[in-house]
């Protein structure tokens, strides 16, 4: 079965940087995963699409702050430079061969 | 500036029915697959529903098939999700996204709020 799990939280402070992680499940190490933010009290938005090989694709107008990187069945996001605005739930989400989504079930992101 | 705009949320006793709309604009709505994801109160994100660019195939999480349809007007760039026999555990902010391929929602709206309550 097909899992994305997550920290529940991260705290890093204004300034320095954080590293979230979204580790797949056994057997799925090698697919591809999308991060999305969620700031409070607004919609998602998409940040980027990840392949295992830590290739990535960002949305439009993500700052370059925002990147990601890949180990085996862990996916990273990194955002540099944390600003308070970076304050947020963190998404990610993958797609599985029958066509459906799964979602991770987030980590909140405390900018101290 | 791609656009998406949900509406139709609102309160309803466990039961009933409730048609929520999604209105696109700034992009070819024709050429893209689009979603419906909802998120619980304080709970995170949950998929929904896909459907393909022209509306012939759908797909739905198992906890809302038979009973959720989704739909598109691509004349009207629009995006429908018919929700029937309403539950308390369908009570969430519903979003309505624009999907890149089959993969992942590369734009989202700001969600209409459907309540399921007595």
């Amino acid at each position: 079965q097909l899992v994305l799990t997550q920290s529940p939280s991260a705290s890093a402070s204004l300034g320095a940087s954080v590293k979230l992680t979204c580790t797949l499940s056994s057997g799925h190490s090698s697919y591809a995963i999308a991060w999305h933010q969620q700031q409070p009290e607004k919609g998602p938005r998409y940040l980027m699409k990840l392949n295992s090989d830590g290739s990535h694709t960002k949305g439009d107008g993500i700052p370059d702050r925002f990147s990601g990187s890949s180990s085996g069945a862990e996916r990273y996001l990194t955002i540099s430079s944390l600003q308070s605005e970076d304050e947020a739930d963190y998404y990610c989400q993958t797609w599985d061969t029958g066509l459906d989504w799964v979602f991770g079930g987030g980590t909140k992101l405390t900018v101290l | 500036e791609v656009q998406l705009v949900e509406s139709g949320g609102g309160l309803v006793q466990p039961g009933g029915s409730l048609r929520l709309s999604c209105a696109a604009s700034g992009f070819t709505f024709s050429s893209y697959w689009m979603s419906w994801v909802r998120q619980a109160p304080g709970k995170g994100l949950e998929w929904v529903a896909n459907t393909r660019p022209d509306g012939s195939d759908k797909y739905y999480v198992d906890s809302v098939k038979g009973r959720f349809t989704m739909s598109r007007d691509n004349a009207k760039n629009s995006l429908y999700l018919q929700m029937n026999s309403l539950r308390a555990e369908d009570t969430a902010m519903y979003y309505c996204a624009r999907v890149q391929q089959w993969e992942l929602p590369d734009y989202w709206g700001q969600g209409t709020l459907v309540t399921v309550s007595s």
